[in-house]
């Protein structure tokens, strides 16, 4: 079982908008401002998205968006393309035992 | 450009032990910290290991910790993973991964994000 609970799939038609959900703790989502989103397509390694919460890497198209509430992050897509259809992980710093916790995923179905 | 090539992955039997190599180029690789994370075949990610720019501190996952030593070599650029009483569960890509936004005192480190992956490493323990 995953530290941040994320749904397992999420699904949208192209233009349309979605957000997946990333839920954690006041020991990690809720305490920090160190949520980060990657995306993964099948056999490729995955790609930073939004990092701190909600400030997008140089490259990444304006159409993602990341924000925080409490304990749970977001993300969001809007303007849904083909191209997006992928496996989304949120992660997040954590003040436990270890250092990093990530979310189990997130597959995005583009209908 | 920033380019991370992991190796020394293969097959290897239960107990076992492997080390990983993580070569890294088109950047200091000095000034930032590194991270291993793990993808078991069909499932999501899971973090492994962080080690601070220069070594001084390192993180590990409870699934992990008594058996992976996380180590770099800052004057070659590459970052290692050594493990040992390997186990079936560890079966999985392993990837490198460039810390960014990492906040570093004397003794501790606290957020970051992975900013560049390497393209991962096999790593199967099966007899």
């Amino acid at each position: 079982q995953s530290a941040l609970t994320q749904p397992a799939s999420v699904s949208g038609s192209p233009g349309q908008s979605i957000t997946i959900s990333c839920t954690g703790t006041s020991s990690d989502v809720g305490g920090y401002n160190y949520v980060s989103w990657y995306q993964q397509h099948p056999g490729k390694a995955p790609k930073l998205m939004i990092y701190d919460v909600s400030n997008r890497p140089s490259g990444v198209s304006n159409r993602f968006s990341g924000s925080k509430s409490g304990n749970t992050a977001s993300l969001t897509i809007s303007g849904l393309q083909a191209e997006d259809e992928a496996d989304y992980y949120c992660s997040s710093y954590t003040s436990s035992s270890t250092y990093v916790v990530f979310g189990g995923g997130t597959m995005l179905t583009v209908l | 450009q920033v380019q991370l090539v992991e190796s020394g992955g293969g097959v290897v039997q239960p107990g076992g032990s492997l080390r990983l190599s993580c070569a890294a180029s088109g950047f200091t690789f000095s000034s930032y910290g590194m991270h291993w994370v793990r993808q078991a075949p069909g499932k999501g990610l899971e973090w492994v290991a962080f080690i601070r720019y220069d070594g001084g501190n390192k993180y590990y996952a409870d699934s992990v910790k008594g058996r992976f030593t996380i180590s770099r070599d800052n004057s070659k650029n590459t970052l290692y993973l050594q493990m040992n009483s390997l186990r079936a569960e560890d079966t999985a890509v392993f990837y490198c991964a460039k810390s960014r936004g990492a906040e570093c005192g004397s003794d501790s480190c606290k957020g970051g994000y992975f900013d560049y992956w390497g393209q991962g490493t096999l790593v199967t323990v099966s007899s």
